[in-house]
């Protein structure tokens, strides 16, 4: 079972839909959990990080789901920009160790 | 302040050549990753250093890869007798600390070999 999968779509959508991403993580001791954004041939740019709680940064909303070990990211709104892949990524914590990244999920909005 | 900076951007390396990649961690943070990403595949961890440390090289290929962050300069990723399956994008990222904390990417080196 790979460490982080995600649906690599891609999930294409017209402008102003609201599109969700889900992803799931074999390791239950991860304790932090982050979105990050990837544009064609560019680097991974942070999206938000991903809380106990749930968290919402404008249009977007990251949930958590320990028990099910699932992450999930919800876009309301769409627009063109927000055409990029989303990365899922998931960090164990423990005596220092790196961010595991997901494929990616690839989102194409169109007008 | 500075992000993380990573150069050359791009490297144009013949079989068997070495390739030598560069990262600058931004100001204050002392972790460093390295990352490879082929054509249309996703990020593959290499390898985490601290200062003068590895601290996880479980990604590292065992044979030609090498990587190290000096007490002083850059971390360097180094590649010997490069191959053609070496072509990909490697990207540096670096964080504050190592436990959940966020990382920042630089641009990343393009690498072909031809």
């Amino acid at each position: 079972r790979k460490e982080v999968e995600q649906d690599p779509g891609p999930f294409n959508v017209p402008e102003g839909a609201t599109v969700a991403f889900n992803c799931t993580y074999s390791n239950s001791a991860s304790q932090s959990f982050f979105w990050y954004r990837q544009d064609c041939r560019k680097e991974p740019k942070l999206l938000m990080s991903v809380y106990s709680s749930g968290n919402e940064d404008g249009r977007f909303t990251a949930q958590l789901n320990r028990a099910s070990q699932y992450i999930s990211l919800l876009i309301r709104d769409s627009k063109l920009s927000d055409s990029a892949t989303y990365l899922c990524v998931v960090n164990i914590g423990q005596g220092g160790t790196a961010l595991i990244f997901g494929k990616g999920t690839t989102l194409s909005v169109s007008s | 302040n500075a992000g993380v900076m990573q150069n050359p951007r791009h490297l144009v390396r013949r079989r068997g050549q070495e390739a030598r990649l560069r990262c600058s961690p931004m100001k204050g943070h002392s972790h460093v990753y390295w990352y490879r990403q082929l054509p249309e595949e996703g990020l593959k961890f290499m390898v985490y250093l601290q200062k003068e440390n590895i601290i996880d090289e479980s990604g590292m290929p065992k044979e030609r890869f090498s990587a190290e962050f000096p007490k002083e300069g850059p971390s360097i990723l180094r590649i010997q007798q490069v191959v053609r399956g070496d072509s990909a994008a490697y990207f540096c990222a670096s964080s504050e600390g190592g436990r959940g904390v966020e990382a920042f990417f630089g641009q990343g080196t393009r690498l072909t070999v031809v």
